[in-house]
């Protein structure tokens, strides 16, 4: 099955400054790929998502790109700030049908210091 | 409008016990899925519901899960003979149709078992 890892576990970043979340995923028919937020005790919350038919899409602060080829994808943050801080998750599904369960990385902490 | 909603928020159970986990999907959405949140680790697929059929259940770790949709809305997820490895939160996500693949999220269950 799919297998979604997710790097670096844990990220600090001073108030304004960009951050980068990168994940790969295993399964080559993948076509879907979500990022969800969670703060602590919280619902995940999707804040972008991606499909195989694009590279790159982009939402205020937000951004996440996509190379099939190389089976990666990436979460994009500008400016970033303290309400930024979270946990983010990345997920990959096949998409359609039966077959878009979500397989998810096992999450990164953004600490956005003030 | 309403979200997800799932009940209740926390459950303590001593081992052995049988628990019962609600989800009210978002009103129309035909898909529902089930996962399970282990602390400091990414959500985990457990079932999918496509109206009152229950299409997936890969992801049920064991013959004491079971989860059922009855109407084709509510959800309940079932744990016989509660163990401490079951010990997590579970998400319930929803989607308003069975081609989106867009999952909106429940706040969870967190299930301890003592």
């Amino acid at each position: 099955g799919e297998n979604v890892e997710q790097h670096p576990s844990t990220l600090s970043v001073q108030e304004g400054d960009s951050a980068v979340i990168k994940c790969t995923y295993s399964d080559s028919a993948s076509n879907y790929f979500p990022w969800y937020k969670q703060e602590l005790g919280k619902r995940p919350q999707l804040i972008i998502d991606i499909r195989s038919n694009v590279g790159e899409k982009k939402d205020q602060r937000i951004a996440v790109t996509l190379n099939k080829t190389a089976k990666h994808f990436s979460l994009h943050i500008t400016e970033t700030q303290p309400e930024d801080s979270a946990v983010y998750f990345c997920a990959a599904s096949l998409g359609g049908g039966s077959n878009y369960k979500l397989t998810f990385g096992k999450g990164t902490l953004l600490t956005v210091n003030p | 409008g309403a979200g997800v909603s799932q009940s209740p928020r926390y459950k303590v159970a001593k081992r052995g016990q049988d628990v019962a986990l609600r989800c009210d999907p978002i009103s129309g959405h035909v898909s529902l899925f089930w996962y399970q949140q282990a602390l400091g680790q990414g959500p985990e697929f457990l079932t999918y519901f496509q109206n009152e059929a229950q299409l997936d259940k890969s992801g049920l770790p064991s013959d004491r899960f079971f989860a059922e949709r009855p109407e084709g809305s509510v959800s309940t997820l079932k744990i016989q003979r509660t163990q401490q490895e079951d010990s997590a939160v579970y998400l319930c996500a929803s989607s308003p149709v069975a081609e989106e693949e867009t999952q909106y999220f429940g706040p969870g269950t967190r299930l301890l078992v003592l």
